[in-house]
C-alpha cells in the first residue's frame, strides 16, 4: 500500500513567519511529488511540483526534496493569512496514467 | 493553461433522480481523468481513473453501476450518479492530466467541484 503521511495539524504560526510543512512516503522509486493548496470548500490548486533532490523555489514557496530519506517539505515565507488552508502533499509513484497519492494535508492557519 | 472546468457548480436533486456532472479540459487534451469525492472536514477520495474511449476503473469500494462514467473525448468526462440518496451528498471533484502538453505532464489540474445535495 503506497502511503502518503502529513501531520493534519493545525499549524499556527504568526504573520511574517515562515510555515514549514513535512510529507513523508512509502513508495521508495517515487519520482514527482506535489504541493496543492486547498481552501475550505474548495478544490484543489497546484502550488508546485518538484522532481530532483534540493530545493525548488517559487516566490513565497520553497519545496524540498530528500529522496533518501523519502521526505518532502514545502516552506511558505512571510506567511500571510491568506495562506490559511490545507496543503496536500501527493505522490506520483510509478509514473504513467495512475493516480496521484495523497496525504490526507496538513491544515495551517496564519494568525494575524 | 491547464484549465478544468466543471457543470454544474452544485446542484440539488430530489433522493431516487440521476445526476450528471461534467468535467471539461479548457485548453488542453486529458488523455486520462480522475474523479474524486470528499465529505466535510475530510479527505479527498479517489473514486475512479477514467481514460479517453476506454471503460473507467473504479476504486474498491465504489459501486460502477451507480457512478457511471463516460471519457468520450480528449476534453469531457462525465460523471453520472444514479438514483441518487442522501448519502450521496458530497462535494464531487474531477482532475484532469496533460500528458501531450508541454508542462509537466504527471500534474493533475482540478476542476472546481461539484456540490451535490440529495434531499
Amino acid at each position: 500500500q503506497k502511503e502518503v503521511e502529513q501531520n493534519s495539524g493545525p499549524l499556527s504560526v504568526p504573520e511574517g513567519a515562515i510555515a514549514s510543512l513535512n510529507c513523508t512516503y512509502s513508495d521508495r522509486v517515487s519520482q514527482s511529488f506535489f504541493w496543492y493548496r486547498q481552501y475550505s470548500g474548495k478544490s484543489p490548486e497546484l502550488i508546485m511540483s518538484i522532481y530532483s533532490n534540493g530545493d525548488k523555489e517559487d516566490g513565497r514557496f520553497t519545496a524540498q526534496l530528500n529522496k533518501a530519506s523519502q521526505y518532502v517539505s514545502l516552506l511558505i515565507r512571510d506567511s500571510q493569512p491568506s495562506d490559511s488552508a490545507t496543503y496536500l502533499c501527493a505522490v506520483n509513484p510509478i509514473g504513467g496514467n495512475t493516480p496521484l497519492v495523497f496525504g490526507k494535508g496538513t491544515r495551517l492557519s496564519v494568525i494575524a | 493553461g491547464a484549465v478544468v472546468s466543471q457543470h454544474p457548480s452544485w446542484v440539488i436533486c430530489k433522493s431516487g433522480t440521476s445526476v450528471k456532472i461534467e468535467c471539461r479540459s479548457l485548453d488542453f487534451q486529458a488523455t486520462t481523468m480522475f474523479w474524486y469525492r470528499q465529505f466535510p472536514k475530510q479527505s479527498l477520495m479517489l473514486m475512479a481513473t477514467s481514460n479517453e474511449g476506454s471503460k473507467a476503473t473504479y476504486e474498491q469500494g465504489v459501486e460502477k453501476d451507480k457512478f457511471l462514467i463516460n471519457h468520450a473525448s480528449l476534453t469531457l468526462s462525465t460523471l453520472t450518479v444514479t438514483s441518487a440518496h442522501p448519502e450521496d451528498s458530497s462535494f464531487y471533484i474531477c482532475s484532469a492530466r496533460d500528458r501531450f502538453g508541454y508542462g509537466d505532464p504527471d500534474t493533475q489540474y482540478f476542476g472546481p467541484g461539484t456540490r451535490l445535495t440529495v434531499l
